[in-house]
């Protein structure tokens, strides 16, 4: 069983739509980040959320970490081809420095 | 150096021979991990290092693996008669945290290996 189960695995949609892909765990994460990884490269860090309930906004990406600590969602406005990629969540949890990965979310944004 | 430098960035080996794959960290980032990740999944933690000694080896899959980091600075992964479910991308991450880091950790483009 995945501890943080992200959904949906996959997902292609056409340029210009939004999107919202989900990280879900019943265990509370002291932080929670949000990675991208192109083919062939290592993941990139995109944001770490810490607060319960804070969002924060890269651009077009839109992160938010529940109240609860326990999940958290990235949305995409105007998706562009750019935007392709695999999205990981890991959280970390109290002091334990292993970050628990979710599966990813294959994204394709199609022109 | 400006990131995290894995060497070399592809390697196909036969089944049974030994391979070291190398990691470069950012400078004066003391820990240091090391990640197995598979095609589609999420990557896989190994070992993770805090100066030059390991903290928590928790995650080698068996006694065929092996990290060093001698100077607590580049570390290598060893890996003994390898097997075909050896193949994998192996990612190396830094961070300058001392455990229980939440900022977030570098990662390297990792080691594509491939065992035959």
């Amino acid at each position: 069983t995945q501890l943080l189960e992200q959904s949906p695995q996959f997902l292609s949609i056409q340029e210009g739509e939004n999107l919202t892909v989900y990280c879900n765990s019943s265990s509370v994460f002291s932080s929670l980040q949000w990675y991208r990884q192109e083919p062939g490269e290592g993941p990139v860090l995109l944001v770490t959320v810490v607060t319960g309930g804070e969002v924060k906004k890269l651009k077009r990406l839109t992160f938010q970490f529940g109240d609860a600590r326990k999940d958290s969602s990235l949305h995409i406005t105007a998706a562009q081809p750019g935007d392709t990629g695999l999205y990981l969540c890991a959280g970390v949890r109290d002091s334990n420095y292993q970050l628990i990965w979710g599966a990813g979310t294959k994204l394709i944004i199609k022109p | 150096g400006a990131g995290v430098s894995q060497t070399p960035s592809n390697k196909v080996t036969e089944k049974g021979k030994y391979v070291e794959l190398r990691c470069d960290p950012i400078s004066g980032h003391t820990a240091l991990y090391w990640y197995r990740q598979s095609l589609g999944q999420g990557p896989e933690f190994l070992i993770y290092f805090q100066g030059t000694g390991a903290a928590d080896d928790s995650g080698l899959p068996n006694d065929r693996f092996f990290a060093v980091r001698p100077e607590g600075s580049v570390s290598t992964l060893k890996i003994q008669r390898t097997e075909r479910g050896d193949s994998a991308v192996y990612l190396c991450a830094s961070s300058s945290g001392t455990g229980g880091d939440i900022y977030g950790y570098t990662f390297g483009s990792g080691t594509r290996l491939t065992v035959v």
